[in-house]
């Protein structure tokens, strides 16, 4: 089974500030995918990395794929009140998972205006 | 344009009762999948369907019976329920070349009472 670790668990911060979350597993991953969950809603999916090093930007989302693929992050420049919600990355195994994601516990992210 | 749609969105019963809920996706995509969301925000996957196939079926007891009449649509029903069946029922799809890349609908909120 795989480890993987999101920190941190828990963020509250004012708008406007920066934020990083961190994803780590001691596995290799062929790709990984960030969702969001807001609310009283369904996950979402952000980005999908799949190259070593890569680097996605989605708008003031900037998400890294760690060169060794066993790692990522997600940096939100200048947080507003609607990125709050919970944010999952979910690691995919070299080979085939049929659609078997596993999700972590993800980092619940509160925004106050 | 909803793409992946749930009904109920509520449904608070009692123990012992049976119930179903609805599943539809108009995305064109061949798999399907329903997963649980426990109180700490886990999300597990309980089944997954493609092309009305059974292809993942995960621990989960038998009392839960999946049922995809076409590959557009997946539903889930409960026989017997117990209170700890209480969490939230979130459906999704995924084309089947990218089964990493899943879209989820707005969930179903169950309470066993």
């Amino acid at each position: 089974t795989q480890l993987l670790e999101q920190s941190p668990q828990f963020l509250s911060i004012q708008e406007g500030e920066n934020l990083t979350v961190y994803c780590n597993s001691s596995s290799v991953f062929s790709s990984l995918q960030w969702y969001r969950q807001e609310p009283g809603e369904g996950p979402v999916l952000l980005v999908t990395v799949v190259t070593g090093g890569e680097v996605k930007k989605l708008k003031r989302l900037t998400f890294q794929f760690g060169d060794a693929r066993k790692d990522s992050s997600l940096h939100i420049t200048a947080a507003q009140p609607g990125d709050t919600g919970l944010y999952l990355c979910v690691p995919n195994p070299r080979g085939t998972s049929y659609g078997k994601l596993t999700f972590g516990q993800g980092t619940i992210l509160t925004v106050h205006p | 344009d909803t793409a992946v749609s749930q009904t109920p969105k509520y449904l608070v019963t009692q123990m012992g009762n049976d119930k179903s809920i609805k599943c539809e996706q108009n995305l064109g995509h061949d798999t399907m999948y329903w997963y649980k969301q426990d109180s700490k925000k886990f999300l597990k996957i309980m089944f997954s369907y493609n092309n009305k196939e059974l292809i993942i079926n995960e621990t989960v007891p038998n009392r839960f019976s999946p049922k995809s009449p076409d590959k557009a649509h997946l539903n889930l029903h409960i026989n017997s329920l117990e209170l700890g069946d209480s969490a939230v029922y979130f459906c999704a799809s995924s084309p089947s070349d990218r089964l990493d890349e899943q879209y989820f609908g707005p969930g179903t909120r169950l309470t066993v009472t």
